[in-house]
């Protein structure tokens, strides 16, 4: 199975603070690398997929670069409504998997 | 709009199986391409896939737990089944369904749409 390693585990940041969140994986997946956003209690939101393509619907804040073996989440400024933990997950091969989660709290 | 929800019992005793089920709308899974996965978050840890079926019927399951689950499908009534046998306190958590969307080139990637959610407790 590939393993997908989230860094940091958790942050804490200000509105209008610029974020960025790592994701690794053990061996290349290419761009098959895609974003979510949970919140307690809400489904799921897909962010962006395929690294860097932005789902409809998800504000412009959100960025994602990274290829082959490492992949980066940024927030350009942070709003309130986006503390949450974020997750990475690829789709270069079955079994599918998530990262451990870097969990955006309040500064 | 894609719609889908997760239903099943909220309390299972351990050893017995769990049995999900998720029911879609405004899309099938008879379109090349698309695919529904299963994917649980227990309290405190994090998003875990379970498995997932194809327009083709074809199934993949997690690693860990394939030997416990199964994943069907009926498309007459859209909807998507998911057992887990042998269940103990550690499957509690949220069971969440998605459709699963891609490319031509390579289906089934991404989670576009999920379901809200079902809670369910293992316990005696």
């Amino acid at each position: 199975d590939i393993q997908l390693t989230q860094s940091p585990s958790s942050l804490s940041a200000s509105v209008g603070d610029r974020v960025t969140i790592s994701c690794r994986a053990s061996q290349s997946i290419s761009t098959y690398l895609n974003w979510y956003q949970v919140k307690p209690g809400r489904a799921p939101r897909l962010l962006l997929y395929f690294s860097s393509s932005l789902q409809t619907g998800v504000p412009s804040r959100f960025s994602g670069t990274g290829s082959g073996t490492d992949f980066t989440l940024i927030i350009h400024s942070l709003q309130p409504d986006d503390f949450a933990t974020y997750y990475c997950q690829q789709s270069y091969s079955t079994p599918r998997t998530f990262g451990q989660g870097t969990k955006v709290e309040i500064k | 709009q894609v719609t889908l929800r997760e239903s099943g019992p909220a309390l299972v005793k351990p050893a017995q199986t769990l049995t999900l089920t998720c029911t879609f709308s405004a899309f099938s899974l008879t379109t090349s391409g698309l695919c529904v996965s299963w994917i649980r978050l227990p309290p405190g840890k994090a998003l875990e896939w379970l498995a997932i079926i194809d327009w083709d019927d074809e199934k993949y399951y997690s690693t860990s737990l394939k030997t416990r689950l199964t994943i069907s499908k009926d498309t007459s009534k859209n909807q998507v089944v998911l057992s887990m046998t042998n269940v103990g306190p550690e499957d509690t958590g949220t069971y969440f369904c998605a459709r699963t969307w891609g490319t031509y080139t390579h289906p089934c990637t991404h989670f576009d749409f999920w379901g809200q959610g079902a809670l369910v407790t293992v316990s005696s």
